[in-house]
């Protein structure tokens, strides 16, 4: 079974300390994206990469960083975390040309900023 | 750009009802379109999709029709169940230009089935 794979269901983080999400995927996707998931508001895109080292923001990138050293795995970096962002974060992967198949997401990570 | 509206919910209905969640969308060209569910403490799971006009998606007794002339793709199911309870999520991949990697949402709508 093809998986997307997020290091943590649930982190609590002070204000100011660097956070780090990871994500890994096993399908080959050439596509990965981050999204938080917020009540009233849906899914908004914060960053996503397309290849290696690619990468492209999305709708929301303020106070978010983002990595791809090896084309399974793409981590979202909060440089100094805040308590507007907590919130539930969500990755997904897709193939590069991805309009039949849309898009497979890990089970999320719940952080709550303290 | 492309857009997606779903009904606002909460949606409340009693076991074996029919359900009905509206969505409508905004596109260029001919997008594909698709219904994500979201069970409680879960990431989006895929339910359905339609790639063209006039395909009808089916899973576990959800069904959506892909209508170009209305730009809709409302979901359907006749007998809810309890374990149906989620937010589910309309959405599309546009068909044109540099849009055509990258999924839109609706802000979901929430189920809720009592026995």
């Amino acid at each position: 079974d093809v998986k997307v794979t997020q290091s943590s269901r649930y982190l609590v983080k002070r204000t100011g300390e660097k956070v780090f999400l990871e994500c890994v995927q096993d399908m080959d996707h050439e596509n990965m994206f981050w999204y938080r998931q917020d009540p009233g508001l849906g899914l908004r895109l914060i960053y996503f990469s397309y290849d290696v080292k690619m990468k492209e923001k999305g709708d929301i990138p303020e106070g978010y960083s983002v990595s791809r050293e090896k084309k399974e795995r793409f981590s979202l970096i909060l440089e100094s975390a805040s308590t507007n962002q907590t919130s539930m974060y969500l990755c997904a992967s897709s193939l590069k040309f991805t309009g039949f198949d849309g898009y497979t997401f890990g089970s999320g990570t719940r952080l709550t900023v303290v | 750009g492309d857009s997606v509206t779903q009904m606002e919910g909460p949606v409340t209905l009693s076991e074996e009802a029919f359900l009905t969640i509206n969505c409508t969308y905004t596109a260029t060209g001919y997008p594909s379109l698709f219904w994500y569910v979201q069970y409680p403490g879960e990431g989006l799971q895929l339910l359905l999709k339609a790639t063209k006009a006039d395909d009808k998606g089916s899973n576990k007794g959800f069904e959506a029709t892909y209508r170009k002339e209305t730009t809709s793709f409302h979901l359907e199911k006749g007998s809810v169940q309890v374990s149906d309870s989620a937010v589910y999520f309309c959405a599309l991949i546009g068909s044109s230009g540099g849009s055509n990697y990258k999924l839109t949402f609706g802000k979901g709508t929430l189920l809720t089935v009592n026995p």
